[in-house]
């Protein structure tokens, strides 16, 4: 079956401009999440939904920041006002998972480059 | 702040040989942890886990042993094969919905 996508896979924008990623996870998936991976860092953690509930927002750097996820499937995560320092690799991550022990599948992520 | 650390960056080991890599983490409460391998331009992908209620999990050639008193984790791959060469990352979670990643150890078994 299909893992989770993640469009663009590319994106280069200006410092100042807005941008929007997206996410589609693995069907039937009810929890998701969003990292950041910058240069020589580890995977962090910025936003989680799991069903119906309110999302994990506790991660988001800034609230420049902000996610949706639309009838608990595809997610957008949305960069307003983008600055060089959001220049990085953003993950989605899907899971079936209720309890936070479930495995996470991973999307090929979106390298974000701000000029 | 790092909560789970992988303090070498980089690894390389002779086909045949064991692959050990390692991996600290600071919070106590954790008690679930994952190790995730990653390709270039892949997202990482699941490997192996273990729960804090043992001490060791094996699946095949890869086995992870924990350490809760030293907080110490570490990922063995016997034998290492030049397909396991890619970024390893440790990761763990303990009560709520994060997950906490190590920055990766980049593995080179060299044939």
């Amino acid at each position: 079956g299909a893992g989770v996508s993640q469009s663009p896979s590319n994106k280069v924008t200006e410092k100042g401009k807005d941008v929007e990623l997206r996410c589609d996870p693995i069907s039937g998936h009810t929890a998701l999440y969003w990292y950041r991976q910058s240069l020589g860092q580890g995977l962090e953690f910025l936003i989680y939904f799991q069903g119906n509930s309110a999302p994990d927002k506790s991660g988001l750097p800034s609230d420049r920041f902000s996610a949706e996820r639309t009838g608990g499937s595809v997610s957008t995560l949305t960069i307003q006002r983008t600055q060089q320092e959001d220049s990085a690799v953003y993950l989605c991550a899907s899971s079936s998972d209720l309890a936070g022990r479930e495995t996470q599948y991973f999307g090929p992520g979106t390298r974000l480059l701000v000029l | 702040d790092q909560q789970v650390k992988q303090n070498s960056p980089s690894l390389s080991v002779q086909e045949g040989r064991i692959s050990i890599l390692n991996c600290d983490y600071t919070n106590s409460m954790f008690d679930y942890f994952l190790w995730y391998k990653k390709y270039p331009a892949e997202g990482p992908t699941f490997l192996i886990s273990i729960s804090s209620i043992k001490d060791k999990n094996e699946d095949g050639r890869f086995t992870v042993f924990l350490n809760k008193s030293a907080k110490h984790l570490s990922l063995h791959i016997v034998p290492s094969q030049p397909g396991d060469s890619a970024v390893y990352f440790c990761a763990a979670s303990g009560t709520g919905n994060q997950f906490y990643f190590g920055t990766g150890t980049s593995l080179t078994v060299i044939p």
